[in-house]
């Protein structure tokens, strides 16, 4: 039971480049969660995706984009990156019942924009 | 909005010192309420949460008591240890909210404790 994987753990990226940073879960949870984590600011959402099939926008979507590609996976795609974009990125899951609320961590994508 | 505040860091505790991490909430409705730890290199992990007003969670010897009246939960623990330094974040939830399914976090607090 690998509980929340993210791939890649490391990315460098140049202003304008693209990529998609990749999430796995293997709980059979219905919710999945894209946060970023920058110093001094905790986390803030950038999209979730309810159950399969749905997302929505959280705190910070601007810059980027989601796909729920079925119930285990929920990828998060930076179109054209930017500085700005440089952060730690977390993933993580919940099911949709009783322990709603509480949710399973991935390592984290340290991504840097230069 | 919903937001929650915690101490600055970062802390830094001699081993078997008293802790305690301030952590205060603003919020419309009731929330339930949590602490996070994320050790160094890893993801977050549940430490301890309080569903209502009054209520006492605790785990690892880290205890949070559910404060309405001061809209306060903070963490405490008796005796830290050297493998208790990690980033401890405090976190709402209000389940019925507008934002659905968002947990909201404070900005974290360092903790280092030295042997």
């Amino acid at each position: 039971n690998a509980g929340v994987t993210q791939t890649p753990k490391f990315q460098v990226l140049k202003t304008g480049q693209s990529m998609t940073l990749q999430c796995a879960q293997d709980m059979n949870h219905n919710s999945m969660y894209w946060y970023r984590q920058d110093p001094g600011m905790g986390l803030r959402l950038i999209y979730y995706s309810a159950s399969e099939g749905t997302t929505d926008k959280g705190e910070v979507p601007n810059g980027y984009n989601v796909s729920r590609l079925n119930k285990r996976e929920f990828s998060l795609r930076l179109e054209s990156a930017a500085p700005s974009q440089t952060s730690v990125y977390f993933c993580a899951s919940s099911d949709g019942t009783g322990g709603l609320w509480e949710q399973y961590f991935g390592p984290g994508t340290r991504l840097t924009v230069t | 909005g919903d937001s929650v505040t915690q101490m600055e860091g970062p802390v830094t505790l001699s081993e078997e010192a008293f802790l305690t991490i301030n952590c205060t909430y603003t919020a419309t409705g009731y929330p339930s309420l949590f602490w996070y730890v994320q050790y160094p290199g890893e993801g977050l992990q549940l430490l301890l949460k309080a569903t209502k007003a009054d209520d006492k969670g605790s785990n690892k010897g880290f205890e949070a008591t559910y404060r309405k009246e001061t809209t306060s939960f903070h963490l405490e623990k008796g005796s830290v240890q050297v493998s208790d330094s990690a980033v401890y974040f405090c976190a709402l939830f209000l389940p019925f909210s507008g934002s659905a399914r968002q947990l909201t976090f404070g900005s974290g607090t360092q903790l280092t404790v030295l042997p």
